[in-house]
């Protein structure tokens, strides 16, 4: 089972901010929270990852609190690209990864 | 040319085929895995393999089998094929450094069981 909880879905209007929840309360101190994203019926694709500070790359910020047991995923300007399902994961370096059913972001014009 | 390659990319088989499922990949990662996806739905794990001897079965195992061939092939057999393992099928590999893990999925198969 997924060790992640996320809303089923989420509106979020273009060219604003898009902040997806995630909830991981019994995560590990060896566990990474991981992002992806899925367009339509492809491969999912890697966005960012983090242990416990914030990161930041070209994509997205990551957000996890100071326990740990949430994060949010920002997109600082969506566009209608960024409509997605997009995946919240736990896993450490020994554990195999598994996808729950994650939030479809829907980009409204 | 794509990192991750699956083929076929689309199958239409008929209920007890054997059929094969192959993915390649050119990254030199040691870590692949088979998903499916059923529509709607999330990935769910079928089978994973950490190096080239080690198998290990996912969430749903069950009517499939794999076969780590070499460290850029994993394939996937369904022995007996059934309507309900019509489906999308996802094969990925993983960057395992500094202790993180980044995968990096193929194209997909569609499958189709009559």
């Amino acid at each position: 089972d997924a060790k992640t909880t996320q809303p089923p879905s989420m509106d979020c209007a273009e060219g604003r901010a898009a902040n997806l929840p995630c909830n991981h309360s019994t995560i590990s101190g060896n566990e990474y929270v991981y992002w992806y994203r899925q367009i339509h019926s492809q491969g999912p694709q890697y966005i960012i990852h983090g242990l416990k500070n914030n990161e930041t790359n070209e994509m997205a910020s990551l957000i996890i609190t100071e326990d740990r047991k949430s994060s949010t995923l920002i997109l600082p300007h969506a566009t209608l690209r960024d409509t997605a399902v997009y995946y919240c994961i736990v896993t450490n370096r020994d554990d195999k990864i598994i996808f729950g059913k994650g939030t479809r972001l829907h980009i409204l014009p | 040319d794509a990192d991750v390659t699956q083929t076929p990319r689309n199958r239409i088989t008929k209920t007890g085929k054997r059929i094969m499922l192959e993915c390649s990949q050119t990254k030199g990662h040691d870590r692949m895995y088979w998903y499916r996806q059923d529509p709607g739905l999330g990935l769910r794990l079928i089978y994973y393999s950490f190096d080239v001897k080690d198998i290990n079965k996912g969430e749903i195992s069950d009517g499939y089998s794999v076969s780590r061939q070499a460290q850029a092939k994993f394939s996937l057999s369904l022995e007996s094929a059934i309507p309900n393992q019509t489906a999308l099928y996802f094969c990925a590999t993983s960057d395992f450094g500094r202790g993180q893990e980044t995968q990096y999925f193929g194209p997909g198969t569609r499958l189709l069981v009559l």
